[in-house]
């Protein structure tokens, strides 16, 4: 079966730091580009990063380039996000997907991990 | 505020057939073909449709899409209370550089 399951939300201060961590299995994780997305209570998904599937490219939203850092780790099926400066507008579910070029789209999402930046 | 606009909310009763819109520009729907996602109460999205108007295995052929130049559709026949979720469209976006979702459909079946 084809899983992601995301682990490391929590609460932080503003200007805090976070590391969130997406475990994939079922599928052979090294073959697929990768996304972290956001959404915020009672709001669309957002697009926050993505990496290439060896990744050597890597890109970020606006809202967020600068302050998170993504990485993947193929050996171990890993995906990570590296959250730092953290805000208050940063709280919402973060979830990482797969991107399924057969698709051309997110094809599999996790359930989410809740990150919540409190004052 | 999203850059693609759907309308907020929607409803039909069980049978009917409900269309939900989804108005986008040149530099999305009418350029790029569009994803539509269901998402249930507490849960993650779920593909529904793909590439404008193709189904992933196992979602039903009551649910199918449409593209016409900067808007696209998607439409659910035989509507049935399991159906009640959110709904949302994803297009990739050549000026932002990156995938973007529309706001939301609210279904509410009746």
């Amino acid at each position: 079966e084809v899983q992601l399951v995301e682990s490391g939300g929590g609460s932080a201060q503003p200007g805090g730091s976070l590391r969130l961590s997406c475990a994939a299995s079922g599928f052979t994780f090294s073959s697929y580009e990768m996304y972290w997305l956001r959404q915020a209570p009672g709001r669309e998904p957002e697009w926050v990063s993505y990496i290439s599937t060896s990744g050597t490219i890597i890109d970020y939203a606006d809202s967020v380039r600068g302050r998170f850092t993504i990485s993947r780790d193929n050996a171990k099926n890993s995906l990570h996000l590296q959250m730092s400066s953290l805000r208050v507008e940063d709280t919402a579910v973060y979830s990482c997907a797969r991107d399924n070029p057969d698709f051309d789209a997110l094809d599999m999402w996790g359930q989410g991990t809740l990150v919540t930046g409190s004052s | 505020q999203s850059v693609v606009t759907q309308p907020p909310s929607a409803s039909g009763t069980p049978g009917q057939r409900v269309t939900i819109s989804c108005s986008g520009s040149s530099s999305n729907i009418g350029s790029n073909t569009v994803n539509w996602y269901q998402q249930l109460p507490g849960t993650a999205p779920k593909l529904l449709i793909y590439r404008n108007g193709h189904r992933p295995s196992g979602v039903p052929d009551r649910f199918s899409g449409s593209k016409s130049g900067t808007s696209a559709s998607l439409a659910i026949s035989g509507l049935q209370s399991e159906d009640e979720a959110d709904y949302y469209c994803a297009i990739w976006d050549d000026i932002l550089n990156g995938r973007v979702f529309g706001g939301g459909t609210k279904l509410t079946v009746l």
